[in-house]
């Protein structure tokens, strides 16, 4: 079964507004956690790295202060849109391993963003 | 700088083998992952290389040699639910994941 819930999977908004997209690990404590996105056709673009109790570590050419994310716990990291625009529209992805492993990344369903 | 190829699609008919290759180039590496991402969903695991050599699993192996930064994923038996997108990833030194991007799949009848 899933190790890894991701949610909305589908989330319709207006722009202007702001979207909350939840990852939790269901089984494991998940001290770090990632956040992709991918556009139609595209391979996965890592976003972020989030970690515990910490500041996210994003990558060159993310904003910071567009997407949010908060990892307030070992088993939840939430990624908020703010301000979503059109060109925001996206499959968004978030991803976590198992602590002091280098393996295996687990993925969650994935949330489809469409603003409007 | 740190780069993955892999064929953007490939074709292959029901029931046969398919090879999709992939070369990296990455600061130090500690392994090679292949996962499936079937359209409009998330990725799913499907190997993980560290050591030369092939890793059978069913109807999936995937092979790696670090000497010549290369590696493939053999799928055997063909079946059409296995249409699909292939992603290669290397991870580096720091152990984050360089990725590729994708090769399509598609099994003709």
């Amino acid at each position: 079964g899933a190790v890894v819930s991701q949610h909305p999977s589908w989330v319709i908004c207006k722009s202007g507004t702001s979207v909350k997209i939840e990852c939790r690990s269901l089984d494991f404590q998940a001290t770090t956690m990632f956040w992709y996105r991918q556009f139609p056709k595209q391979s996965l673009m890592l976003m972020a790295t989030s970690n515990e109790g910490s500041k996210a570590t994003y990558e060159q050419g993310v904003e910071k202060d567009k997407f949010l994310i908060n990892h307030a716990s070992l088993t939840l990291s939430t990624l908020t849109v703010t301000s979503a625009h059109p060109e925001d529209s996206s499959f968004y992805i978030c991803s976590a391993k198992r602590p002091l492993e280098t393996g295996e990344l687990f993925f969650g369903e994935g949330s489809r963003l469409t603003v409007l | 700088g740190q780069n993955i190829d892999q064929p953007t699609e490939m074709t292959a008919t029901e029931g046969a083998i398919v090879q999709i290759n992939c070369t990296y180039q990455t600061s130090g590496f500690n392994g090679l992952f292949w996962y499936q991402q079937h359209a409009g969903e998330a990725p799913t695991f499907l190997s993980y290389n560290v050591l030369d050599g092939l890793e059978e699993k069913g109807r999936f192996s995937s092979f790696l040699s670090r000497s010549k930064g290369y590696s493939y994923l053999l799928l055997k038996e063909l079946q059409m639910k296995d249409s699909a997108s292939y992603l290669c990833a290397a991870m580096d030194s720091n152990y984050q994941l360089i990725w590729g991007a994708g090769t399509k799949l598609i099994i003709k009848p």
